[in-house]
């Protein structure tokens, strides 16, 4: 089946530390995105991808980095830089103006 | 230019009760709309889109939304309210590659 997979569900960093979160998609679509999503509040663009090896800045892109080095695959990197880094993190995709697809999400914890 | 408004951050009903969620958008495009519902801890489930066709949309689970373009509206309805039903429910727009997320209304359902 066709479909987005994010991993890990849970993840939990310590001060200082980067950490990456996987969004692997086989629907075969051109565009990713990555949101994050705070407790009560609605969803936030951290960075968004149209094509391979191109990705521009979302709403909230200070103190995370991407990558999209192959048209499945758009890793995100919380970076030390991020104060507040813990969320909830969506990673989706579509084609142009069609139904976005979403990961199940994952969870990330300062500890 | 794109934008999305979701008139209300939370609304309230009585199970067996209908349900109203309003959005409003604005789009340079012939704009792809949709509605996901996300309820506690899980990723978002898409209910409907409307992708211009019929203006009046049937969804999942019994809800339906009617696009109307000289209100720029599109509105989900339910003529009935169930317990599950409770979750946050997203209004998004869609063209090219630009998809705007609403803020989200939080719906309660009361026994």
């Amino acid at each position: 089946d066709g479909g987005i997979t994010q991993s890990p569900k849970y993840l939990f960093r310590k001060e200082g530390q980067n950490v990456t979160l996987s969004c692997e998609q086989n629907l075969n679509h051109d565009a990713m995105y990555w949101y994050r999503q705070d407790p009560g509040q609605g969803l936030r663009l951290i960075y968004y991808s149209q094509i391979v090896n191109d990705f521009q800045k979302g709403d909230i892109a200070e103190g995370y980095s991407v990558s999209r080095e192959k048209k499945e695959s758009f890793p995100l990197t919380v970076t030390s830089a991020q104060k507040n880094p813990t969320a909830f993190y969506l990673c989706a995709s579509t084609a142009s103006g069609n139904t976005i697809y979403f990961g199940e999400g994952s969870w990330l914890t300062v500890v | 230019a794109q934008s999305v408004t979701q008139l209300d951050s939370h609304v309230s009903v009585s199970e067996g009760t209908p349900v109203l969620l309003r959005c409003n958008y604005s789009s340079s495009y012939s704009p792809s709309l949709f509605w996901y519902v996300q309820h506690p801890n899980k990723g978002l489930q898409l209910l409907l889109k409307y992708t211009s066709a019929a203006t009046l949309v049937k969804g999942i689970n019994g809800f339906e939304a009617e696009f109307k373009k000289s209100e720029t509206s599109f509105h989900l309805t339910k003529p009935s309210a169930h317990m599950s039903d409770a979750a946050e429910y997203f209004c998004v727009v869609s063209g090219g590659f630009k998809t705007i997320f609403g803020a989200g209304t939080r719906l309660f359902v009361k026994a």
